[in-house]
């Protein structure tokens, strides 16, 4: 049982260039997110998806776009990168409890992404 | 909206004293409230979580209590550790609406031995 697992660890990219962040979860949760972390910013939620087939944007959305390929794997793609994105990423699942309250979410290890 | 406010850190401590990082929240409906932490290089990962008023949650020592009144979710430890240096984020999700966690600015805590 692995958990959040992403790919890549390290990533460094030139202005304008493109990639995808990839994410998978073991735990058969329904729910995943992909989030920022920036210095002093906390974490914001750039993407999520609730189920498989759904997908939602969060506070920071611009400039990325999502794709849920299945209820295990949820991607991050950067079209045009730019120095602004330069972050950690996290990816992250839950699964939904009792009566509508969502169970804690499980954080994957993170992507160190520079664009120069 | 939903947002959350925790101490502005770094807070340092000397192994041993008492720790206190404080977390006030706002929220539509009834909120959940969690306390997670990332040590270096890691992800995060939950310390501790309270779903109603008056809930504490604990583990590793650590405890907060739900209160509504003051619409508070202060973290608390005894005696802490070097071990316990990472950075420390609360968090709110509201029941029976969105799903998404919102989070604090996260604190960071240094122990020296």
């Amino acid at each position: 049982n692995a958990g959040v697992t992403q790919t890549p660890k390290f990533q460094v990219l030139k202005t304008g260039q493109s990639m995808t962040l990839q994410c998978a979860q073991d735990m058969n949760h329904n729910s995943m997110y992909w989030y920022r972390q920036d210095p002093g910013m906390g974490l914001r939620l750039i993407y999520y998806s609730a189920s498989e087939g759904t997908t939602d944007k969060g506070e920071v959305p611009n400039g990325y776009n999502v794709s849920r390929l299945n209820k295990r794997e949820f991607s991050l793609r950067l079209e045009s990168a730019a120095p602004s994105q330069t972050s950690v990423y996290f990816c992250a699942s839950s699964s939904k409890g009792l009566a509508g309250v969502y169970n804690e979410q499980f954080f994957g290890p993170g992507t160190r992404l520079t664009v120069l | 909206g939903n947002s959350v406010t925790q101490m502005e850190g770094p807070v340092t401590l000397s192994e041993e004293a008492f720790l206190t990082i404080n977390c006030t929240y706002t929220a539509t409906g009834y909120p959940s409230l969690f306390w997670y932490v990332q040590y270096p290089g890691e992800g995060l990962q939950l310390l501790l979580k309270a779903t109603k008023a008056d809930d504490k949650g604990s583990n590793k020592g650590f405890e907060a209590t739900y209160r509504k009144e003051t619409t508070s979710f202060h973290l608390e430890k005894g005696s802490v550790q070097v071990s316990d240096s990472a950075v420390y984020f609360c968090a709110l999700t509201t029941q029976g609406g969105s799903e998404k966690l919102v989070f604090g600015k996260g604190t960071k805590l240094t122990v020296n031995p």
